[in-house]
């Protein structure tokens, strides 16, 4: 139980356009769902915090605008890279908390995305 | 400053021994400590979780022990197989934050057949 995934797992954009990665809850409900970003040798930053039916809470230093982040049900949460650049090509990793605030978390496979 | 530590350099042992990973953190007061799994170009996985007044938790070859005093948690892998070999994560669920995960670096480490 617990699957999250993550779509697409690899995409390639010109500098410019806008990338949208989706994450979904296979078999169970998360009204919680986490944005990170993960550079080479780096840890995971946390990007976001989305809440289904409400904004999301951007960590400082993320661009709101630049990263759109839409909750609209309890199983699917959607990232938007606007106008991306290629400083912007990393790693991002989704993932989905249980109920309970010190409960873990599960993480989708990720996808890398890269900005030419 | 705040920080999570864990060793950068890769751990090398060979199959059969005991692996300890170290996580250090300062300027922290965690109500959890999480430790992580992540493979080369995968997310996370959840291995085990440790409350702050838990000394040691352990889950069938796992172990990890937590001192708030020190500040500091170890990691423990016994009788590793190669299939062990992967970076792990600990990561930090601060007091003031719902489920927030601050994650260290990772340190990887690779079991030798």
């Amino acid at each position: 139980g617990a699957v999250v995934s993550q779509h697409p797992s690899r995409v390639i954009c010109k500098s410019g356009t806008s990338v949208k990665i989706e994450c979904r809850s296979l078999d169970f409900q998360a009204t919680t769902m986490f944005w990170y970003r993960q550079f080479p040798k780096q840890s995971l930053m946390l990007m976001a915090t989305s809440n289904e039916g409400s904004k999301a809470t951007y960590e400082q230093g993320v661009e709101k605008d630049k990263f759109l982040i839409n909750h609209a049900s309890l199983t699917l949460s959607t990232l938007t890279v606007t106008s991306a650049h290629p400083e912007d090509s990393s790693f991002y990793i989704c993932s989905a908390g249980l109920a309970a605030p010190q409960g873990e978390q599960y993480f989708g496979p990720g996808t890398r995305l890269t900005v030419t | 400053s705040q920080k999570i530590e864990q060793n950068s350099e890769a751990l090398n042992i060979q199959e059969g021994k005991t692996a300890t990973l170290t996580c250090n953190y300062t300027n922290y007061s965690p109500a959890y400590l999480q430790w992580y799994r992540q493979d080369p170009g995968r997310g996370p996985v959840f291995l085990l979780l440790i409350r702050e007044n838990e000394k040691e938790k352990r889950k069938e070859r796992l172990k990890v022990t937590f001192d708030t005093t020190l500040k500091q948690s170890l990691f423990h892998i016994t009788a590793s197989q190669p299939a062990d070999s992967a970076t792990y994560l600990c990561a930090l669920v601060l007091n003031s934050g719902y489920s927030t995960l601050t994650f260290g670096k990772g340190t990887m480490l690779l079991v030798s057949p």
